[in-house]
């Protein structure tokens, strides 16, 4: 069966640099969510999409934005990147109901190393 | 504002010992609950969730919770755990319209042998 895909899988970006990244959902799943986990860390929403429109806010840095894009992949734009930015970013898709029987599969992540 | 509360950081057993790993949540409306998986270097897999129904959950690799409204808790257990279930637990929350997950900080469970 088809997953959530994460590209890239890792990342190497210096301080202030800029990154991007990729979330490919599940087909017909059009809620998209972005999560943030630090070292030893539980992972912290960021922010969520659905049918192209911004649905939910959490603790996303006004450096970071974000999108949904006409074929539901979102991306993730991170800017002046921080060390404190080094972290596993998750994303995860959903159908429109997420607690029916689908719910929620998160991708692998994409290891972000701020150096 | 929704939140979980895992009550061991870090849980030790000996292979083929019972455990349980607790959770607790804060809402004042319906919950949705789940477990989660993540083994060292890799993504969130699900072990189970409550949704509605019976409040006993059964989930992959032999691993079971139950919804306690009255104690507002969620706890993970396994009869008899086994090496390969040394990873990090997390429980979820999910309430409302929203629709995002709010995870606790974790519970690392090592099976000795």
């Amino acid at each position: 069966a088809a997953g959530v895909i994460q590209s890239p899988r890792h990342l190497i970006k210096e301080k202030r640099e800029t990154a991007t990244l990729k979330c490919y959902p599940i087909p017909r799943h059009d809620t998209v969510y972005w999560y943030q986990q630090g070292p030893g860390q539980d992972p912290q929403f960021l922010i969520s999409f659905y049918e192209k429109m911004q649905s939910d806010k959490g603790s996303i840095p006004d450096r970071f934005s974000a999108q949904q894009f006409s074929d539901y992949h979102s991306e993730l734009n991170m800017s002046s990147l921080e060390l404190g930015d080094s972290a596993l970013y998750f994303c995860a898709s959903s159908p429109p109901s997420p607690t029916g029987q689908s719910g929620y599969t998160f991708g692998s992540g994409t290891r972000l190393t701020v150096v | 504002a929704q939140s979980v509360t895992q009550l061991d950081s870090q849980v030790p057993v000996f292979e083929e010992a019972p455990v349980e790993l607790r959770c607790n949540y804060s809402s004042s409306v319906s919950v949705y609950l789940f477990w989660y998986v993540q083994y060292p270097n890799q993504g969130l897999q699900l072990l189970l969730k409550y949704l509605s129904g019976s409040t006993l959950v059964k989930g992959i690799n032999g691993f079971e919770a139950e919804f306690n409204k009255s104690q507002t808790s969620f706890h993970l257990r396994k009869p008899s755990v086994h090496i390969s279930d040394t990873a990090e637990y997390f429980c979820a929350v999910s309430m409302g319209s929203n629709y995002k997950l709010t995870f606790g900080k974790g519970t690392l469970l090592t099976v000795n042998p």
